[in-house]
C-alpha cells in the first residue's frame, strides 16, 4: 500500500525566511505528486502537482516543489514566507485510483 | 464555473443514527472522492468513483458507503453512528481517471453526540 508521510508537523518561521517542508512517499510504481494548502477556516487547496518531465514544479503563490525519484521526494520550497502563508500543508500521491495524503504540516509565519 | 458544492455545512447526529451527505462536483467532472479528516488521523481516504462505479474504498468499516449517480453526484451514507465518526467529511472532484488533480470542496462537518 501505498504511504506519504511529511517529516515535520509544526514549523514557525519569521516573514522573509526560506520555507522547506519535507515529503516522501513509498510506492513502487508511477505516482502523480502534489501539495495541497488549507488556510484556517478554508477548504483544501491545490498548490502545485508533478505527473512527469522537468522534476522542478512550479505552483501558485511563488511555492516550487522537486521532485527526486531516488529519494521517492516531493519537498515543497519557498524563498521567503510571508505572513499569509499560514496555513497547513498537505502532501498527496496518487496511484491506484487513490489519493494518499501526508500528515501535514502547520506553518506559522510570524510577522 | 461553480466548485464542488457539500450538503449540509454542519450537522449534529445521534449515536446509532445514520446520516447521508451530499456532494456536487464540479460540471463535466466524472471522478469523485471522500475523505475523512479528523485532527488526529489526518486526512484518510474513504472511496472514489466514476461513472457510478466504485472504483476504490479506504480502510474503512462496511458502515461507511457511498454511491454516484448518473449526474456525477455523490452521496455518502455512514450508519449506527459512533462517537469518533465526528470529522470533517470532504469531496474532491476530478475531471479525468488519472488523479491530474482534484478540486475539494469545503466539507460537511459532522459531530455525533
Amino acid at each position: 500500500a501505498q504511504s506519504v508521510s511529511q517529516h515535520n508537523h509544526h514549523v514557525i518561521l519569521s516573514e522573509a525566511a526560506s520555507l522547506e517542508l519535507g515529503c516522501n512517499y513509498s510506492y513502487g510504481g508511477t505516482v502523480n505528486l502534489f501539495w495541497y494548502v488549507q488556510y484556517p477556516g478554508q477548504h483544501l487547496q491545490l498548490l502545485l502537482k508533478y505527473f512527469s518531465g522537468d522534476p522542478l514544479v512550479k505552483g501558485i503563490k511563488g511555492f516550487e516543489a522537486e521532485f527526486i525519484k531516488s529519494k521517492f521526494s516531493f519537498n515543497l520550497r519557498k524563498p521567503s514566507v510571508q505572513w499569509s502563508d499560514t496555513a497547513e500543508y498537505f502532501c498527496a500521491a496518487y496511484a491506484g485510483n487513490m489519493l494518499t495524503f501526508g500528515g501535514g504540516t502547520r506553518l506559522m509565519v510570524k510577522p | 464555473k461553480a466548485g464542488v458544492t457539500q450538503t449540509p455545512r454542519y450537522l449534529i447526529k445521534t449515536r446509532g443514527q445514520q446520516v447521508t451527505l451530499s456532494c456536487s462536483p464540479i460540471s463535466g467532472h466524472r471522478s469523485v472522492s471522500w475523505y475523512q479528516q479528523t485532527p488526529g488521523q489526518g486526512l484518510q481516504f474513504l472511496f472514489e468513483y466514476f461513472s457510478e462505479t466504485q472504483r476504490n474504498k479506504g480502510n474503512f468499516p462496511g458502515r461507511f458507503s457511498g454511491r454516484q449517480f448518473s449526474n456525477s453526484r455523490s452521496e455518502m451514507n455512514v450508519s449506527t453512528l459512533e462517537l469518533g465518526d465526528s470529522a470533517l467529511y470532504l469531496c474532491a472532484s476530478s475531471a479525468d481517471t488519472e488523479g491530474y488533480g482534484y478540486t475539494f470542496g469545503s466539507g460537511t462537518r459532522l459531530t455525533v453526540v
